[in-house]
């Protein structure tokens, strides 16, 4: 079984460029998170998706962050614009329902120049 | 916001070693969670507990969940360098809340061969 697959791995831009990052989660999981894991710190979750509904975005930054999952399979989270405070690895993870244990992708790694 | 306190937060110690890492909270959670995440990777799941009081065993890893569900350790035996990583417990809150985790900070383990 395939696992949840991220792109890019890692990205570097400048402050105030957009960037987008995509991912494909395992065939069948109809829960997606997306959350943004500073170093030395614990994932902290920005959005969790049902099929293609959002289940949870407390703690997204609305201002500047947004993300899809248009038919409910792979979503993309975007950044517009970045901060120097986004550099961080951006994990996506899966689950086939809620409660049930999540399967992290290998993340993302954005530095923000 | 529910936190998660972890210690220590960095270990460092010679194969054949016992250690003993900890996760604590003043508040409850319904389960409890402990991954295991290596460099450029995601965290990978290795254990759920759910029942105060509850110990799960996986080889050398020995977890407990506290009678009042509010804390929560990981106990190896005998620490091997493959063991090295950042350790990481997660408290899942109820069911009508979903499934969002809140994450400790993890505890970084080095396992010198």
């Amino acid at each position: 079984e395939a696992g949840v697959a991220q792109s890019p791995r890692y990205k570097i831009i400048e402050k105030r460029q957009s960037v987008a990052f995509w991912c494909n989660p395992i065939s069948g999981h109809a829960t997606l998170y997306w959350y943004q894991q500073i170093l030395g710190q614990g994932p902290k979750l920005l959005i969790q998706f049902q099929n293609n509904g959002v289940v949870d975005d407390s703690q997204l930054p609305k201002d500047r962050f947004s993300a899809e999952r248009l038919k409910g399979v792979d979503s993309t989270l975007k950044i517009q614009p970045a901060k120097l405070e986004d550099s961080a690895v951006y994990l996506c993870a899966s689950s086939s329902r809620p409660r049930l244990s999540q399967f992290f992708g290998p993340g993302t790694r954005l530095t923000v120049l | 916001t529910q936190l998660l306190e972890q210690s220590p937060q960095f270990l460092s110690i010679q194969e054949g070693e016992n250690l003993t890492v900890y996760c604590n909270s003043s508040s409850v959670f319904s389960s409890l969670q402990w991954y295991r995440q290596e460099p450029g990777e995601g965290p990978v799941l290795l254990v759920t507990v759910v029942t105060g009081g509850e110990v799960k065993k996986l080889k050398r890893l020995t977890f407990q969940f506290g009678d009042a569900r509010k804390d929560s350790s990981l106990h190896i035996t005998a620490a091997q360098p493959g063991d090295t990583g950042l350790y990481l417990c997660a408290g899942g809150r109820g069911e009508t809340s979903g499934s969002r985790l809140t994450f400790g900070e993890g505890t970084q383990l080095t396992v010198n061969p």
